[in-house]
């Protein structure tokens, strides 16, 4: 099992649409949570942290399943400057090194 | 805000020729990071820093040498550029252990 799975996409979804990805990861110790935004050929981004159970920031919120060890984005209403590559990034326990997923991507079309 | 630079950001190189990928960071970040990314794999960590003076490796560090002499300084040295190496090199630096990763804009380098 690869240590961070997505659904490579791409996405395609209309303006306004409600849209989720799902992140599976391997390793249970992993204690926090990231999701990255990269733009086409541009250098990724955070988006959100989760440390608990969930985390809201507006449109995106983020919910985290330990037992089942995925982690959720979910993006409402979305917007045309929301297309882009999602990241999923979980770190396990006090690892300093990052585990990358290749991203689902997602395209919003007016 | 400069946030992380990246130098330079394009390069072609024959094979066996050396340079240097600079990084600089103007927000005082203890750790730094080189990352390489390549169509179908996610980020992949190279070599990393965490503080002035030290370096560790990450987990593809063939054929790659690093060196943090200032804190805000991290260099990727390539000393006989392979192929293999063609790639976007990203760098990163955070303020603090669990702190939020911040990018420079990448380094496009191709090797013939």
């Amino acid at each position: 099992r690869k240590e961070v799975e997505q659904d490579p996409g791409p996405f395609n979804v209309p303006e306004g649409a409600t849209v989720a990805f799902n992140c599976t990861y391997s390793n249970s110790a992993s204690q926090s949570f990231f999701w990255y935004r990269q733009d086409c050929r541009k250098e990724p981004k955070l988006l959100m942290s989760v440390y608990s159970s969930g985390n809201e920031d507006g449109r995106f919120t983020a919910q985290l399943n330990r037992a089942s060890q995925y982690i959720s984005l979910l993006i409402r209403d979305s917007k045309l400057s929301d297309s882009a590559t999602y990241l999923c990034v979980p770190r396990p326990g006090n690892n300093r090194k990052l585990i990358w997923g290749l991203g689902t991507s997602l395209a919003v079309n007016p | 805000n400069a946030g992380v630079t990246q130098t330079p950001k394009f390069r072609v190189l024959k094979t066996g020729q050396s340079m240097t990928l600079l990084c600089a960071q103007d927000m005082n970040h203890e750790y730094m990071y080189w990352y390489r990314q390549d169509p179908g794999m996610g980020l992949r960590l190279i070599h990393y820093s965490v503080g002035e003076g030290t370096t560790a490796k990450g987990e593809v560090p063939d054929g790659y040498n690093v060196s943090r002499l200032k804190k805000q300084n991290f260099l990727l040295g390539l000393e006989s550029a392979a192929p293999s190496q063609t790639s976007v090199y990203f760098c990163a630096s955070k303020e603090k252990d669990f702190g939020e990763l911040f990018f420079g804009e990448g380094s496009r380098l191709t090797v013939l």
